[in-house]
């Protein structure tokens, strides 16, 4: 596509319930990330995916968080138990290669309210 | 891991310019990048250092000194619509692959009358 686009761009849901925020690169982007971002802070790191793998998944915050991106294109975010410090905005973002100057294309983000 | 630094927040007047400072420490640096985030909205890239110097694009330009860990986003003939937070990131090389952009805090830059 044209952009990064994520879905839903705003998710209200109830403490413990399980919450899946997608995104989809820009096509050819073999590079995708995942941010989090409470108000007033820059994007806290989550996960990166080069291709279909995870090649650093050392920001997740804990077990409840997990990703995929099964063909390299697409990603999933899944949140399970969902708690109120999980509410956010969940930005992916993607890039065209490991070894190009690295610029990160944002999506608009998936706004997550957990009550 | 890494420790980026930056001023939280400051103001400037319409037309002048401003000089907004970003310090890390980190491990495999492959880059310093710069981006502005307008509220609401995803962040949206400026500029990219991965060697010493200036690098000049219009009215924005950045500074990277590596071995002081040390970098600037200096933003001229400031205009109202430049109020926005502007977020220092430092990419670094993973050991099995690719990179790592990590993001300052931002500096929320405020431009007034």
């Amino acid at each position: 596509g044209a952009g990064v686009s994520q879905t839903p761009s705003n998710k209200v849901t109830e403490k413990g319930k399980y919450v899946e925020l997608r995104c989809d690169p820009i096509s050819g982007h073999t590079a995708l990330y995942w941010y989090r971002q409470s108000l007033g802070q820059g994007p806290e790191f989550l996960i990166y995916f080069q291709g279909t793998g995870a090649a650093d998944d050392s920001g997740l915050p804990n077990d409840r968080f997990f990703a995929v991106r099964p063909e390299g294109s697409v990603s999933t975010l899944k949140i399970q138990r969902t708690e109120r410090g999980d509410s956010a905005v969940y930005l992916c973002a993607s890039s065209l290669s490991r070894d190009n100057t690295g610029e990160l294309f944002f999506g608009e983000g998936s706004r997550l309210t957990v009550l | 891991g890494q420790n980026i630094d930056q001023p939280t927040e400051m103001t400037a007047t319409e037309g002048a310019i401003v000089q907004i400072n970003c310090t890390y420490q980190t491990s495999g640096f492959n880059g310093l990048f710069w981006y502005q985030q307008h509220a609401g909205e995803a962040p949206t890239f400026l500029s990219y250092n991965v060697l010493d110097g200036l690098e000049e694009k219009g009215r924005f330009s950045s500074f990277l000194s590596r071995s002081k860990g040390y970098s600037y986003l200096l933003l001229k003939e400031l205009q109202m619509k430049d109020s926005a937070s502007y977020l220092c990131a430092v990419r670094a090389r993973l050991t099995g692959g690719g990179n790592k952009l990590t993001f300052g805090t931002g500096t929320q830059l405020k431009v007034e009358l």
